[in-house]
């Protein structure tokens, strides 16, 4: 069973431009999540995308938004690129939400740097 | 909001010594799962506890979940270099998983 694949691997932009990551969850699952990890530090919840809608978000400012297409991939838009958005962005996937356990599944990331 | 606080940040055990890393809530919590990353790597799913009191093994870690399920730890027995990288709690939240800082594990040469 394949896993949870993001694209691309590495970013490299500057400040001002905008940033478009991509996630394609485990098949058959319906949420994909989305978080920023600063480089050394803990995972910031970003975005939760589910059945395509956005279920909530974090607490950034309005140029990270999203959107989660019908077959449940998932886009994360950066715009306005700013320096502190260099991180490691990683997406998860988890079962649809109705299921008791809802482990999650996280891809290899993307690694943005902003110059 | 919920909030989850993790202790240690990181912890330096010599080979073979033991780890413990704790996880504490101001609220019950449904239900909390644990994760690992190694360095360079991404989040990996270690286990998720339900129960009150709930204790679990996998080979040398031993998750425990407490009473009030408002605490969980992390212990790991005799640790070895595959056990370096940095583990995580996550309480569950209406299907949205809050994070812990993480505890990492660095052993000593």
């Amino acid at each position: 069973e394949a896993g949870v694949t993001q694209s691309p691997t590495h970013l490299i932009k500057t400040r001002g431009q905008q940033a478009t990551l991509r996630c394609s969850p485990i098949s058959g699952h319906t949420s994909v999540y989305w978080y920023q990890q600063a480089l050394g530090l803990g995972l910031q919840f970003l975005l939760w995308y589910d059945e395509g809608e956005e279920r909530n978000r974090g607490n950034f400012p309005p140029r990270f938004s999203g959107r989660q297409f019908p077959n449940y991939s998932s886009e994360l838009n950066v715009n306005a690129l700013e320096l502190e958005d260099s991180a490691l962005y990683l997406c998860a996937s988890s079962f649809p939400t109705k299921r008791q356990y809802n482990e999650q599944f996280f891809g290899p990331g993307t690694r943005l740097t902003v110059l | 909001g919920q909030q989850v606080m993790q202790i240690p940040q990181y912890q330096h055990v010599q080979e073979g010594e033991d780890f413990t890393t704790y996880c504490n809530s101001s609220t019950t919590l449904s239900n909390i799962q644990w994760y690992k990353q190694r360095p360079g790597g991404h989040p990996v799913f270690l286990i998720q506890l339900v129960k009150s009191g709930e204790v679990k093994k996998q080979k040398r870690l031993t998750f425990q979940f407490g009473e009030a399920k408002k605490n969980s730890s992390l212990h790991i027995t005799a640790t070895q270099t595959t056990d370096v990288g940095t583990y995580f709690c996550a309480p569950d939240s209406n299907y949205q998983l809050i994070w812990g800082a993480g505890t990492k594990l660095i052993i000593k040469p």
